[in-house]
């Protein structure tokens, strides 16, 4: 079992609609939650990062994280054609390694 | 500009050849990555660095090797015993203290 599971998708939404991306997780010590955007074929780019259970927001986009479940999810809401993109969760122990799930992409269709 | 720089952007390998990929930083981050990323596989951790002349191992360390001579740079080298080396690689890097992973623009390794 991976460490982090993440639905490759593809997922296809018209404008406007809620997009909701899932992880989850099997290593009880992940205390760090991330959520990346990567264009096709550059680097990620940090898009929310949340620490403790709960909520946050910032814009369009919310982070949750339920420690409990092991489960974490980034909502964007209105989404417009510029979210087109491979959204990545990612999470941190207490080591410095930083985990990958395989990433969502995602296709906003105007 | 601050910021972290991989070079070659493309690069072949023949069989039996070893290959290094490089990666600086002028951020004076404290920890280095080296992540692989294949088709719906998202992002494997191959090496990490938290400091100079320290490094662990990922999840896919073999047929890699990586050193960290310099708080700037952590070249990351592809040996032949790597039998699938075909993929796009990213390296990072972070400030101790700080989540936010900063990464290069990646260096897509192809084999001849």
């Amino acid at each position: 079992q991976k460490e982090v599971e993440q639905d490759p998708g593809p997922l296809s939404v018209p404008e406007g609609a809620i997009v909701s991306l899932n992880c989850t997780y099997s290593n009880s010590a992940f205390q760090y939650f991330m959520w990346y955007r990567q264009y096709s074929r550059k680097g990620p780019e940090l898009l929310m990062y949340t620490y403790s259970s709960g909520n946050k927001e910032d814009g369009r986009f919310t982070a949750q994280v339920d420690k409990s479940s092991k489960y974490i999810s980034l909502f964007i809401r209105d989404s417009q054609p510029s979210d087109s993109a491979t959204y990545l969760c990612a999470m941190r122990g207490g080591n410095n390694d930083m985990r990958f799930g395989a990433g969502t992409r995602l296709t906003v269709k105007p | 500009d601050g910021g972290i720089t991989q070079s070659p952007k493309y690069l072949f390998r023949k069989e039996g050849q070893n290959v290094t990929l490089s990666c600086e930083q002028n951020l004076n981050h404290d920890a280095m990555y080296w992540y692989r990323q294949d088709p719906g596989q998202g992002l494997r951790l191959i090496y990490y660095s938290q400091i100079v002349n320290d490094f662990q191992k990922g999840d896919i360390a073999e047929g890699y090797s990586v050193s960290r001579e310099k708080k700037e740079s952590f070249p990351l080298t592809v040996t032949s015993a790597q039998k699938n080396p075909t993929a796009f690689y990213l390296c990072a890097s972070r400030l101790h203290g700080n989540e936010k992973l900063f990464f290069g623009s990646g260096t897509q390794l192809s084999v001849l």
